[in-house]
C-alpha cells in the first residue's frame, strides 16, 4: 500500500522560474510531512517541513503548501537553479512511521 | 563532525551468504533507522531503535536482523542474501523532543547486490 504518492516522476523548468512539486497521501493519521532533497551517490537531506496542524511554511527560497482536505502537499522553489536539479522525496509522518513517496527528479535548466 | 558514517559502500554478495552493514553517528541521537530503496521506489523503513537495547520492526522486517548495544551504532544483520535484498540501504537518525523541523540524517548509503 503506498500511502505517499508522487505521481510526477520528473519535472523540467527554466532557471528564474518556479518550480512545484506535488504528493499526495492517503493516511489521515499523518500528522508531519517533509522534503528531502538527494543528490546521486548521497543520502537524502533535510529540506523542509510542514505540522499537520499548518497550511504552509517556508524557508528562503523554499515553501511548502499543505491543504489537509485533499489530503495534498506541494512544494514550491522560488526562483529555480541549476543548483536544485536533484531528486526531491515527500514523506509523511506517524509516531515513528516516515512513509515516503517514490520521488520526483527536479532538472533546472540554466 | 561526521554525522551518520555507512561502511562499506558497495558490496556484492552470492545468494545465502550473509553480511553486516555498519552505521555509526557521533551527534548523540537516539532514534536511528534502517530504510531501503529500490529502483523507481521510494524509502521503507526495515527497523528502528529508540535507544540504546530498545529495537522495533518497520514497514519491510523479514529477512534482516538488528542490535543496539550503544547509542552510536545500529548495525543491520542479513542472514541469507537473497536477490530480493538487492537494493541501497540507508541509515538515519533523529533526536527525539528536538521536533521534526530538522527532519532526520541520512547516512550516504550502502549500496548491495546479491548475485
Amino acid at each position: 500500500d503506498q500511502q505517499v504518492k508522487q505521481n510526477s516522476p520528473s519535472l523540467s523548468v527554466q532557471e528564474g522560474r518556479i518550480s512545484i512539486l506535488n504528493c499526495d497521501y492517503t493516511n489521515s493519521m499523518f500528522d508531519y510531512f517533509l522534503w528531502y532533497k538527494k543528490y546521486p551517490a548521497e543520502g537524502p537531506t533535510f529540506l523542509i517541513s510542514i505540522s499537520s496542524i499548518k497550511d504552509k511554511n517556508e524557508d528562503g527560497r523554499f515553501t511548502v503548501f499543505l491543504n489537509k482536505s485533499a489530503k495534498h502537499l506541494s512544494l514550491h522553489i522560488v526562483p529555480s537553479q541549476p543548483g536544485d536539479s536533484a531528486v526531491y522525496f515527500c514523506a509523511a509522518m506517524n509516531n515513528n512511521d516516515m512513509r515516503f513517496g517514490a520521488g520526483t527528479r527536479l532538472t533546472v535548466k540554466p | 563532525n561526521a554525522g551518520v558514517t555507512q561502511t562499506p559502500k558497495f558490496r556484492i554478495l552470492k545468494i545465502g551468504q550473509s553480511m553486516t552493514l555498519q552505521c555509526a553517528q557521533d551527534m548523540n541521537h537516539n532514534y536511528m533507522y534502517w530504510y531501503r530503496q529500490d529502483p523507481g521506489m521510494g524509502l521503507k523503513l526495515i527497523y528502528y531503535s529508540v535507544g540504546a537495547g530498545i529495537t522495533d520492526k518497520g514497514e519491510v522486517p523479514n529477512g534482516y536482523n538488528v542490535s543496539r548495544s550503544t547509542t552510536e551504532d545500529f548495525p543491520l544483520r542479513l542472514e541469507l542474501a537473497a536477490p530480493s535484498q538487492t537494493s541501497v540501504y540507508f541509515c538515519a537518525s533523529r533526536r527525539p523532543g528536538q521536533g521534526l523541523d530538522y527532519g532526520y540524517t541520512f547516512g550516504s548509503g550502502t549500496r548491495l547486490t546479491v548475485v
